[in-house]
């Protein structure tokens, strides 16, 4: 079966860095979706990675390695707006996204 | 532009009633999907289209109709409600399937509750 994992919950200090993981088994690969969720708001697009590697966009960076079926999304200088769910997907064989259950990021003052 | 917009944002059915969630894009997008949300799990596709006139099963189609009879408009239909379908309901639009510019746009949600 298809499977994303990601921890369900962290939680990090305002102005610190972050790193959350995802994991994925999936039958094909045609790239792999961050999200962010605010509480009661609909996903954003953050970020989109195909081949190995960083990808950077201001305070956030993401990671892929396919050999490993493993991301993993690096905010910096955590600001309290960043307190939201962070929602990995990847994108099968049949072009349909496949997505994990979300990570709730906590920031603490 | 007003992106995707979803009505209505919240409804409260009564075990076996019907209903038809709206869903509307400006953006010219030829893909559409229909997914649901609940605790603990992820996203799951409902149903999706492609473009105007056609519609396919997603992950969890059971229970649910869908029509794309206009380019900008996907139709969610319940039949007959049940329990099990309270959840929170997001539509989508992407310009293709896949890529970096072929992100997925999100509406704001319509919170359904099946008593």
């Amino acid at each position: 079966g298809q499977n994303i994992d990601q921890p369900t919950e962290m939680t990090a200090t305002e102005g610190a860095i972050v790193q959350i993981n995802c994991t994925y088994q999936t039958s094909g690969f045609n790239g792999l979706f961050w999200y962010q969720q605010h509480a009661g708001e609909a996903p954003t697009f953050l970020s989109y990675n195909v081949l190995d590697g960083l990808e950077e966009k201001g305070r956030f960076s993401s990671f892929l390695s396919r050999s490993k079926g493993y991301s993993y999304l690096l905010l910096k200088e955590l600001q309290m707006k960043d307190s939201a769910s962070y929602l990995c997907a990847v994108m099968d064989s049949n072009y349909q996204l496949i997505w994990g259950a979300g990570t709730k990021l906590i920031i603490k003052p | 532009n007003a992106g995707v917009t979803q009505t209505p944002k919240f409804r409260v059915l009564k075990t076996g009633q019907s209903m038809t969630l709206l869903c509307a894009q400006d953006m010219n997008h030829e893909y559409m999907y229909w997914y649901r949300q609940d605790p603990g799990m992820g996203l799951r596709l409902i149903h999706y289209s492609v473009g105007e006139g056609t519609t396919a099963k997603g992950e969890v189609p059971d229970g649910y109709n869908v029509s794309r009879l206009k380019k900008q408009n996907f139709l969610l239909g319940l039949e007959s409600a049940a329990p099990s379908q309270t959840s929170v309901y997001f539509c989508a639009s992407s310009q293709l399937a896949g890529g970096p510019v072929n992100e997925q746009f999100f509406g704001p949600g319509t919170r359904l509750t099946v008593l």
